[in-house]
């Protein structure tokens, strides 16, 4: 099983369709992540926590919204979808000392028509 | 300007050749540097830091260039299985967080 894992996999829905994201992860970090991919794009951050007390935006937060519901679980929402919102959406981890590295859930295709 | 930029490609190399990204960052404060590596419709995955030094992992070497701001990826002896897009991937100063990912490079080793 995938230490980071993200659900649903993939997702068509409705502009204007409330929509939730989730994360959950086993591997005991606790700092998470949500970034979006587009294609010609880097990966852009969406929202981050360092803690289940501590959300921050990202460089792209507007229309989107998260919770910690707990150390392992981050879910990303969007309140009213919308076509420009179509992408891949990743949930990652890392560890609190900071080593740089970034571990990847197997990513959320999310269609929005 | 992006401030990470790659060619995005695609690379198309036989196998067994030896092929060589570059990546320019536009932060001359930037302080950690990685390459990931993402299959199609996959998560990235670290393929390797870079280190001031430079670096190497078998067939892989990273290089980085700070009064130029690059940073390279050489593959040598290319596989099948190299097949992917490598990911440029830089940090700020530390106290900061953001981290800055590259749009990618495709490569594409053939039999």
């Amino acid at each position: 099983d995938a230490d980071v894992t993200q659900t649903p996999r993939n997702r068509i829905t409705k502009t204007g369709k409330r929509i939730m994201l989730e994360c959950s992860q086993t591997k005991g970090h606790d700092r998470m992540y949500w970034y979006r991919q587009d294609p010609g794009l880097g990966l852009r951050l969406i929202y981050y926590s360092f803690d289940v007390k501590d959300i921050n935006k990202g460089e792209i937060s507007d229309g989107y919204s998260v919770s910690r519901q707990a150390q392992a679980k981050f879910s990303l929402s969007l309140e009213s979808a919308i076509p420009n919102q179509t992408a891949l959406y990743f949930c990652a981890t890392s560890v609190r000392g900071d080593t740089g590295e970034l571990f990847f859930g197997e990513g959320s295709r999310l269609t929005v028509l | 300007r992006k401030e990470v930029e790659q060619d995005p490609g695609p690379f198309n190399v036989p196998e067994g050749a030896t092929v060589a990204f570059n990546c320019t960052y536009s932060n001359s404060a930037s302080q950690s540097f990685f390459w990931y590596r993402q299959d199609c419709r996959k998560e990235p995955k670290l393929l390797m830091s870079v280190y001031s030094s430079g670096n190497e992992d078998g067939r892989f070497t990273a290089q980085l260039n700070r009064a130029s701001q690059y940073i390279s990826l050489l593959i040598r002896d290319s596989k099948l299985s190299d097949s992917a897009t490598y990911l440029c991937v830089v940090r700020p100063a530390t106290g900061g967080f953001k981290t800055i990912f590259g749009a990618g490079t495709r490569l594409f080793v053939k039999a």
